[in-house]
């Protein structure tokens, strides 16, 4: 079975500090692909990056980047710079197969 | 503004009835997708439709059932509701059948 495990069911960050979101996963997949989506108070998701399996290089979206180590089935989350708008529910998921498969999320809170 | 529309957007039932949640995907994607997000189970795939056919199936009840028309606008019919039926129920589109999700604004469903 494909899962997804966020350990971390809150994380805290200053303004304008950096934090890193935690997500492994299982697959036997070789061929599939990996998303952080947001989900802010207004209950919209909101695709925050994307990471194909194949590639080694590490997605990175403005302040947005990940850290895919693909042997280790780990794919971390990390938010440089964080705006009080980053403040919302993150989650990780796996797409294979035409499925994708959700982590339980992180709450993020970003202090000013 | 993600492209995908979900109506009705609240919805409250009482135990026993039947509901109907429609969604419009964004302009030329073929694939459709439905999520249920409960309180206690986070995000569940239910089901994927591909241009009119059904592509994938995930924890989807009995109870409930999907389609996607020639128009590529899709309903997910749910059925013999029960008070666990209450949840935010999302549609979310692709261009392939394994391509980026963008998800509307969900369908909350209020089972009383």
């Amino acid at each position: 079975a494909q899962t997804v495990t966020q350990s971390q069911p809150e994380m805290s960050v200053q303004e304008a500090e950096t934090v890193t979101l935690s997500c492994t996963y299982d697959t036997s997949e070789s061929d599939y692909y990996l998303f952080w989506y947001k989900q802010p108070p207004s209950r919209q998701m909101i695709l925050v990056i994307r990471q194909e399996a194949y590639k080694q290089q590490n997605a990175t979206e403005n302040r947005f980047s990940v850290n895919f180590q693909k042997a280790a089935k780990s794919f971390s989350l990390k938010i440089s710079d964080s705006q009080l708008g980053d403040a919302a529910m993150y989650f990780c998921a796996l797409e294979y197969g035409n499925k994708l498969v959700f982590g339980a999320g992180t709450i993020l809170r970003v202090k000013s | 503004d993600s492209g995908v529309t979900q109506t009705p957007k609240h919805l409250i039932t009482a135990t026993g009835q039947r509901v109907t949640l429609r969604c419009s995907p964004r302009s030329g994607d073929l694939s459709v997708y439905w999520y249920q997000q409960s309180l206690d189970q986070g995000l569940q795939f239910l089901i994927q439709y591909y241009n009119g056919e059904e592509r994938a199936k995930g924890n989807i009840l009995e109870r409930f059932s999907a389609q996607q028309f020639p128009d590529l606008h899709s309903e997910l019919n749910l059925s013999s509701l029960e008070l666990g039926d209450s949840a935010l129920y999302f549609c979310a589109s692709s261009v392939e059948p394994a391509g980026e999700l963008f998800f509307g604004e969900g369908s909350r469903l209020t089972v009383l």
